[in-house]
């Protein structure tokens, strides 16, 4: 079976930094993805990572560990903008995504 | 990075009508995805729009239900059939950003659109 594991919510303050964790098991792996998602809108592409390590974009970083089905995205001086939705996604072998059910953060004054 | 313009953006249907949403990409690219995501919930597959042959459906997903049109490499439709309530949900499609389908890179998607079945 395949399956991915987000939490449902998070709440940070404005200017701290907020970690992320998605768990995976699935039938195949070809990379997992990073995606932000404000309410009412298509998601947005953050990050990538196909092989273990920690992979940085600016404010925004991901991690992956293959072995142990694990990723995090980590967001850093976090912004009121950054409220939203993230998406942890996985692809098979092929071009196939599956996608977890999202971590809504919102991010407070 | 490919850009896609996906109309309509939001209808309103009668029960037991047909939608069909359509998707242009800016550039060419071997391989578009139609994703459904239900109120509250995360996206998923329905199926893999193939140029030149029949598109490639997610278990739970039909061609009857669902038939997907690929005439080129920059277009792409995904028609919602004889609609009831359940199928009230947002539809997108989906590209590689670089357009070419390679293994790296992120994807893009279209703006979405917003079905409600009444």
């Amino acid at each position: 079976g395949q399956n991915i594991d987000q939490p449902t919510e998070m709440t940070a303050t404005e200017g701290a930094i907020v970690q992320i964790n998605c768990t995976y098991q699935t039938s195949g792996f070809n990379g997992l993805f990073w995606y932000q998602q404000h309410a009412g809108e298509a998601p947005t592409f953050l990050s990538y990572n196909v092989l273990d390590g920690l992979e940085e974009k600016g404010r925004f970083s991901s991690f992956l560990s293959r072995s142990k089905g694990y990723s995090y995205l980590l967001l850093k001086e976090l912004q009121m903008k950054d409220s939203a939705s993230y998406l942890c996604a996985v692809r098979n072998y092929g071009q196939n995504f599956v996608f977890g059910p999202g971590t809504r953060l919102s991010v407070l004054p | 990075s490919a850009v896609i313009s996906q109309k309509p953006s939001r209808d309103i249907c009668q029960r037991g009508t047909s939608l069909t949403i359509q998707c242009q990409v800016d550039s060419q690219v071997t391989m578009m995805f139609w994703y459904r995501q239900q109120p509250g919930q995360s996206l998923t597959l329905i199926a893999t729009a193939n140029q030149g042959s029949e598109a490639t459906y997610e278990s739970g997903f039909v061609i009857d239900k669902f038939p997907i049109s690929r005439p080129n490499l920059t277009f792409s439709t995904l028609t919602v059939s004889n609609m009831s309530p359940e199928d009230s949900s947002i539809y997108l499609c989906s590209v590689p950003l670089g357009g070419t389908g390679g293994l790296g890179g992120g994807y893009t998607f279209g703006s979405g659109t917003r079905l409600t079945v009444v």
